[in-house]
């Protein structure tokens, strides 16, 4: 089974920041890895899928890159409606998929 | 506009059993590959079972193979998941999920339901 670690676990920022978010594999996935935001309450929402393609309707200001092992999301620019969790997810074993554990992104 | 919507949660009792349904809308259901995904309380997400479009090919997670069983109505443009012998660890808002159109969207999860939450409880 592919294992996702994803780091760190939460993350305090401010409004203009730019932010990094890692999710490292326990064997190469290739580009195969999509991205989640999720607020309190609600259902997680597509931001990046296969690496590095944006997902329609969310701002530029989110990118992914990466690919084998390591990957990163980066938020420039931090708004207000940025601030909730991340979930990456790898899809190289699909229909099997892993979630990494979540990065909590709190306002400093 | 793709709609999911999940009903069927509810508070069961330790080795009980319950089924929960996923009406689709939206779209041509038969025409997607179907995701459960679940949350635990405060925790992160958890890829449950996935189901071929015409359900002839089943996944499920470790953890809930043997006790769950995904299923899907193409005519009646409903997902299941068939729940059985619970424990503690089964209590978490279940989602159901469908993939993307596109090549690369296919192995992503586009649209999502509102969850319906499953509580293991005396």
């Amino acid at each position: 089974d592919i294992q996702m670690t994803q780091s760190p676990s939460s993350l305090s920022a401010s409004v203009g920041d730019r932010v990094t978010i890692t999710c490292r594999a326990s064997q190469s996935i290739g580009s195969h890895l999509n991205w989640y935001q999720q607020k309190p309450g609600q259902a997680p929402r597509l931001l990046i899928y296969d690496t590095s393609n944006l997902q329609s309707g969310v701002p530029s200001r989110f990118s992914g890159s990466g690919s084998g092992t390591d990957f990163t999301l980066t938020i420039g620019n931090l708004q207000l409606e940025d601030f909730a969790s991340y979930f990456c997810q790898q899809s190289h074993g699909a229909p099997m998929y892993t979630f990494g554990q979540g990065t909590k992104l709190e306002i400093k | 506009e793709v709609q999911l919507l999940e009903s069927g949660g509810d508070l069961v009792q330790p080795g009980g059993s319950l089924r929960l349904s996923c009406a689709a809308s939206g779209f041509t259901f038969s025409d997607f590959a179907m995701y459960w995904v679940r949350q635990a309380p405060g925790k992160g997400l958890e890829w449950v079972a996935s189901i071929s479009r015409n359900a002839d090919t089943t996944y499920y997670a470790d953890s809930v193979k043997g006790r769950f069983t995904i299923s899907r109505d193409n005519p009646k443009y409903t997902l299941y998941l068939q729940i059985n012998s619970v424990g503690a660890g089964d209590t978490a808002v279940y989602y159901c999920a469908k993939a993307g159109e596109s090549l690369k969207l296919l192995r992503a999860f586009v649209d999502w339901g509102q969850g319906t939450l499953v509580t293991v409880s005396s």
